[in-house]
C-alpha cells in the first residue's frame, strides 16, 4: 500500500519559533509538494522538488524554506513562525511522467499547524 | 493569471445525479484531474482527463472540453458517503497542479 506520511498531525508552536514539519514517501516518486490549506482557499502550492537537492518556488513562498536531502524526505521549514502560518499543510507526491501519472498526487494525512 | 473555477457548494438527496463544473484559464494545459476529500481528511485522486470527451469509472464520469476550458465531474447514484469536497485540478506543463478552490458536495437522505 503506498503511502505519504507526516511526522505530525497536530502541532502547537508559539509566535517566534523555528517549525520543522517532515514528509516521507514510500514509492520512490521524484516529485514532492508541500501545500497548505485554508477554508475557502482551496491547496496553494508553497514548494515543490522535482528531485535530490532541487526545489522550485510555489504560489507562496514568503515565510517558508524547504529541504530534500534525499528522495523519500522532503522538509518544510517555517523560520519564525507567526499566527498567520496557522492552517493545515499537506504533503504529496508524484512521479515524474508526461501522462495521467504525474497528475496523480499522493497526500499524506496532514499536519494541523496552530501558532500562539 | 492562472485560475480554475468552479461552485463552492452543491446539495442534493441521495440516488441523485450531481454535476460540478469546473472552468480554467492557465499558461499551459496538461490535463484536468479531480481530487476527493472528506472532512478531516487528505485529498484522494479520483479521475484524469488529458484529451476531449467523457472518462467514466463506476459512478463517477469526467469531462473535458479543451476548446471550451471546461470540464466537469458528474456523480450518479449519490450516496451519503459522498459527501465530501471535489477539487479540479489542472497540470500546467511543469509536474506541478493548479488546484480550484473546491466544492463541498452535502448529500442529503
Amino acid at each position: 500500500d503506498v503511502k505519504v506520511t507526516q511526522s505530525s498531525r497536530y502541532l502547537v508552536k508559539r509566535t517566534g519559533e523555528k517549525v520543522f514539519l517532515e514528509c516521507v514517501q514510500d514509492m520512490d516518486h521524484e516529485n514532492m509538494f508541500w501545500y497548505r490549506q485554508d477554508p475557502g482557499l482551496g491547496l496553494r502550492l508553497i514548494y515543490f522538488s522535482y528531485d535530490v537537492k532541487m526545489k522550485e518556488k510555489g504560489d507562496i513562498p514568503e515565510g517558508y524554506s524547504v529541504s530534500r536531502e534525499k528522495k523519500e524526505r522532503f522538509s518544510l521549514i517555517l523560520e519564525s513562525a507567526s499566527t498567520n502560518q496557522t492552517s493545515m499543510y499537506l504533503c504529496a507526491s508524484s512521479s515524474k511522467d508526461s501522462g495521467r501519472n504525474s497528475n496523480e498526487q499522493f497526500f499524506g494525512p496532514g499536519t494541523r499547524l496552530t501558532v500562539l | 493569471g492562472q485560475s480554475l473555477e468552479q461552485p463552492s457548494e452543491v446539495t442534493a438527496v441521495e440516488g441523485a445525479i450531481v454535476q460540478i463544473n469546473c472552468t480554467y484559464q492557465t499558461s499551459g494545459f496538461y490535463g484536468l484531474s479531480w481530487y476527493q476529500q472528506h472532512d478531516g481528511g487528505a485529498p484522494t485522486f479520483l479521475s484524469y482527463n488529458a484529451l476531449d470527451g467523457l472518462e467514466e469509472t463506476g459512478r463517477f464520469s469526467s469531462f473535458l472540453s479543451r476548446s471550451d476550458s471546461y470540464g466537469y465531474l458528474l456523480l450518479q447514484e449519490l450516496q451519503m458517503k459522498d459527501s465530501a469536497s471535489y477539487f479540479c485540478a489542472v497540470r500546467d506543463g511543469t509536474d506541478k497542479l493548479i488546484f480550484g478552490t473546491g466544492t463541498r458536495l452535502q448529500v442529503f437522505p
